[in-house]
């Protein structure tokens, strides 16, 4: 089945580690989307990218970097630099055209101790 | 950016009509409105959009009003399985593509 898949669900690591997050997609879309959320708020975005070897930063980038060398994947790096990394991650993919939808990941949530 | 206000939280019960109303007074005029909901510790998953008109599908159907300030999802019956937080959104038109997500409301379904 077609969907966008992040992994691993739980993940923990030590401070001032770094940690990668995965998101691969099988929509054959264009864009991809990471989102950080809190607890009680609402999404915030990190980085996107619309085309491979491409990509931009969004709101909260610092302290995060991407790839996005083929178009099925666009893992996350969580740097020591982050300041709180403790979150729950969300990755989105959507065809690049005007007004549609975007598809979510299951999401990543990850803790820092 | 279009921004959304939406009420922190509201109550319905099951069975009955859901009512989430949503502003967004700044929204231009090729922007949509659309509507997320995530369930607790899951991905975002998409409801419904508009432009002018409103719409409907299996899910819910969105009102948007004649000066497309403000719009209302609205859930026929609403189940427990219901329960979110619903997010109103208004898409951004540049040359690239974003979704922001501001704080959305809390729907809690009573049984």
């Amino acid at each position: 089945d077609g969907g966008i898949t992040q992994s691993p669900k739980y993940l923990f690591r030590k401070e001032g580690q770094n940690v990668t997050l995965s998101c691969e997609q099988n929509l054959n879309h264009d864009a991809m989307y990471w989102y950080r959320q809190d607890p009680g708020q609402g999404l915030r975005l990190i980085y996107y990218s619309q085309i491979v070897n491409d990509f931009q930063k969004g709101d909260i980038a610092e302290g995060y970097s991407v790839s996005r060398e083929k178009k099925e994947s666009f893992p996350l790096t969580v740097t020591s630099a982050q300041k709180n990394p403790t979150a729950f991650y969300l990755c989105a993919s959507r065809i690049s055209q005007m007004n549609t939808e975007a598809f979510f990941g299951q999401g990543t949530r990850l803790t820092v101790v | 950016d279009a921004k959304t206000t939406q009420p922190p939280s509201m109550d319905c019960a099951e069975g009955r009509a859901a009512n989430l109303p949503c502003n967004h007074s700044t929204i231009s005029g090729n922007e949509y409105v659309y509507w997320y909901r995530q369930i607790h510790s899951q991905g975002p998953q998409y409801i419904i959009h508009g432009l002018k008109n409103n719409e409907t599908n299996e899910m819910a159907s969105l009102i948007i009003t004649e000066d497309r300030k403000s719009s209302t999802l609205i859930l026929p019956h609403a189940t427990l399985r219901d329960t979110a937080v619903y997010y109103c959104i208004v898409r951004v038109l540049a040359n690239f593509n974003k979704f922001y997500f501001g704080s959305g409301t809390k729907l809690n379904v009573k049984p």
